[in-house]
């Protein structure tokens, strides 16, 4: 399978807990996306990487949240000292440089207790 | 008012039914417009893709935009039950840097 994938794809942790994601995009593709689903929403976009420079970080992207990119592949998602509103559906989509379209992982699902 | 507007159903129809999906815009400058396909629990899935007005076919599917009331539709012709799904409309930001999704409509296709 070559699409985007994304580990783990269920977390369940405990308030104040820290936790990462990690997403692999298409190979070929340079720009990675990460975004956050909650329940009867549309994905809203956490923060844009080309390459490995991290270029658009949301307002979403509160200082507990970190993510990086190192040489350009994959990339992960760490939020640290979690709290129960962080509890929603974690998506990875990469792209490649010339179009807008963006291909989705399959998402890590969050619970915060 | 929200960038991307999107009636979040749920819209119930029988199968080989026709579905028009729809979206509203706010701002003239987007020129690109996709729609995401949604099973529950999975990531969206990339259906339509359209730059200009005027209609895209795919299959039973056909996207239609109307940018001079920024209005975007899906059609989908002898609707199946695997089609039951959200649907997500999106634009990509100015700067080409994000995704601004509606809040999708929930579809259910019975047999």
């Amino acid at each position: 399978d070559t699409g985007v994938s994304q580990n783990p794809r269920h977390k369940i942790t405990k308030r104040g807990q820290n936790v990462t994601f990690r997403c692999d995009p298409i190979s070929e593709h340079n720009r990675l996306y990460w975004y956050r689903q909650t329940l009867g929403q549309g994905p809203e976009f956490l923060t844009y990487f080309q390459n490995e420079a991290q270029l658009e970080k949301s307002r979403l992207l509160s200082d507990r949240f970190s993510a990086e990119r190192p040489k350009g592949s994959f990339s992960t998602l760490e939020i640290q000292r979690t709290e129960q509103g962080d509890s929603a559906m974690y998506l990875c989509a990469s792209g490649p440089a010339s179009r807008e379209t963006q291909y989705f992982g399959p998402g890590t699902r969050l619970l915060v207790l | 008012q929200k960038e991307v507007e999107q009636d979040p159903g749920p819209l119930s129809v029988p199968e080989g039914a026709i579905v028009s999906l729809n979206c509203t815009y706010s701002n003239s400058a987007f020129q690109y417009f996709m729609w995401y396909r949604q099973y529950s629990r999975k990531g969206p899935e990339l259906l339509m893709y359209t730059y200009s007005s005027g209609n895209k076919e795919d299959g039973r599917f056909t996207a239609q935009v109307d940018k001079s009331s920024k209005y975007i539709s899906l059609f989908i012709r002898d609707s199946q039950p695997s089609d039951s799904a959200t649907y997500l409309c999106a634009v990509p930001n100015q700067a080409g840097t994000a995704l601004i999704f509606g809040k999708g409509t929930t579809l259910s296709v019975s047999s």
